[in-house]
């Protein structure tokens, strides 16, 4: 399987607690997504990377999110001192944009869903 | 603000009919629109896209529709499936951009 995937695919942890998302990109991708979804929302922006660099980051990233991509492949995504608000589904999605490139299409994985109690 | 917007949070349709779903958007910076089906529990699945140069995009049974005057675009499914029960999201981006902007999705249900 080439596509995109993440762990865990579920995660229940306890309010102020740390948790840690993984994704694995599709290999030829540069680019890579975080989004946030919420029931009856379509995905939400919350940070990408271009190879290694994190070039943009959503308001919605408080200072508790921090996201990674070391070597510009796969990304973590850390959630500190979690908060009830915090449970949702975190999807990525990766995609490739070369030099000139002016569109793009986003690839999701299966997303990680989060329950803070 | 919501610069995507899908307006109908379901559609009922029958199986071998056609379904039609609807969005609309805002920022005319928007050059290419995408549609994505979600199944539950997993991730949202690309379907079919379409730049602003075009008016019209075919895929097999999927159809989508652009309107830039109107600011709007439409996914037809012909002919509809069970299968086809999903979540369908709608996309925008903007040439060079790195944020693509989605709809809060319709929900379609194709009865059997």
């Amino acid at each position: 399987d080439t596509g995109v995937s993440q762990d865990p695919r579920h995660k229940i942890t306890k309010r102020g607690q740390n948790v840690t998302f993984r994704c694995d990109p599709i290999s030829e991708h540069n680019r890579l997504y975080w989004y946030r979804q919420t029931l009856g929302q379509g995905p939400e922006f919350l940070t990408y990377f271009q190879n290694e660099a994190q070039l943009e980051k959503s308001r919605l990233l408080s200072d508790r999110f921090s996201a990674e991509r070391p070597k510009g492949s796969f990304s973590t995504l850390e959630i500190q001192r979690t908060e009830q608000g915090d449970s949702a589904m975190y999807l990525c999605a990766s995609s490739f944009l070369g030099i000139g490139g002016l569109q793009e299409t986003q690839y999701f994985g299966p997303g990680t869903r989060l329950l803070v109690l | 603000d919501q610069q995507v917007k899908q307006n109908s949070p379901s559609l009922s349709v029958q199986e071998g009919r056609i379904s039609i779903l609807n969005c609309d958007y805002t920022n005319s910076m928007f050059d290419y629109f995408l549609w994505y089906k979600k199944y539950p529990a997993e991730g949202p699945t690309f379907l079919i896209s379409i730049s602003s140069i075009k008016d019209k995009n075919e895929d097999g049974r999927f159809t989508v529709f652009l309107n830039k005057s109107a600011k709007h675009l439409s996914l037809h499914i012909v002919p509809s499936q069970p299968g086809d029960s999903a979540v369908y999201f709608c996309a925008a981006s903007a040439a060079g951009g790195f944020k693509t902007i989605f709809g809060a999705g319709t929900r379609l249900f194709v009865k059997a």
